[in-house]
């Protein structure tokens, strides 16, 4: 396998459930992202993890909480959810150095749907 | 901070006509500029970037776009378009001051839709 992979593509859970997305690079970046998709709005950049550090955790509800066991594999871990976090979720790749133009290299997206 | 605005939810053209999808952005200093795309079901896709030289920056699937410092815009441009060109295009704007990691700010897309 190439590239960013991410699954399970579509998902489907209740208010009460605990669910996880999984997300794996085959890059060899050194870092990654998630991104959260609705409609007709801006990409909003959730976590940013840095040679598995977290650097960035934007105002993201704690039901929302992600892992980053090594650089390869990304999670997001879904508790207690409501029916307005539906929406794609996006897991991107890069590489993390000075010489880093920010090119972002992206799966393609859990579907995620609250009942 | 830094922003994107994409001014149109969606642009409508006929095959063989050149496209146009528009950009402008807001940032301190010198910006990288990124345009991706994203087909139906699918993850979004990098199509070009500027970061520094020729203001004209040709991608994938011949598009290209053009840096504007003055009027601080980065519109997508192709000279002829075609049915599959239709999606959903993202413009993205990072300032490179920032750390290694590649904080882009996105626009909110705009659908291309490209009739026969």
């Amino acid at each position: 396998e190439t590239g960013v992979t991410q699954t399970p593509r579509h998902l489907v859970m209740g208010m009460t459930n605990k669910k996880s997305l999984k997300c794996e690079q085959h890059l060899g970046h050194n870092a990654m992202y998630w991104y959260k998709q609705s409609a007709k709005k801006p990409l909003e950049l959730m976590f940013v993890y840095s040679l598995e550090e977290r650097v960035e955790n934007n105002s993201v509800p704690s039901r929302f909480s992600p892992e980053c066991p090594n650089s390869s594999h990304l999670f997001l871990h879904l508790h207690t959810l409501q029916p307005e976090d539906s929406a794609l979720y996006l897991c991107a790749s890069s590489q993390d150095t000075t010489a880093n133009t920010g090119e972002l290299f992206f799966g393609e997206g859990s579907r995620l749907t609250v009942l | 901070a830094q922003s994107v605005a994409q001014p149109e939810d969606q642009v409508n053209v006929a095959e063989g006509n050149p496209l146009t999808v528009k950009c402008t952005y807001s940032v301190s200093g010198n910006p990288y500029l990124f345009w991706y795309v994203q087909y139906p079901n699918r993850g979004l896709q990098f199509l070009l970037k500027y970061i520094t030289g020729d203001n004209l920056v040709k991608g994938s699937y011949g598009f290209e776009a053009e840096f504007n410092k003055s009027q601080t815009s980065f519109h997508l441009k192709k000279p002829s378009a075609l049915v599959s060109d239709s999606a959903l295009y993202f413009c993205a704007v990072r300032d490179p001051r920032g750390s290694g990691y590649s904080t882009l700010t996105f626009g909110k897309g705009t659908m291309l839709l490209v009739s026969p």
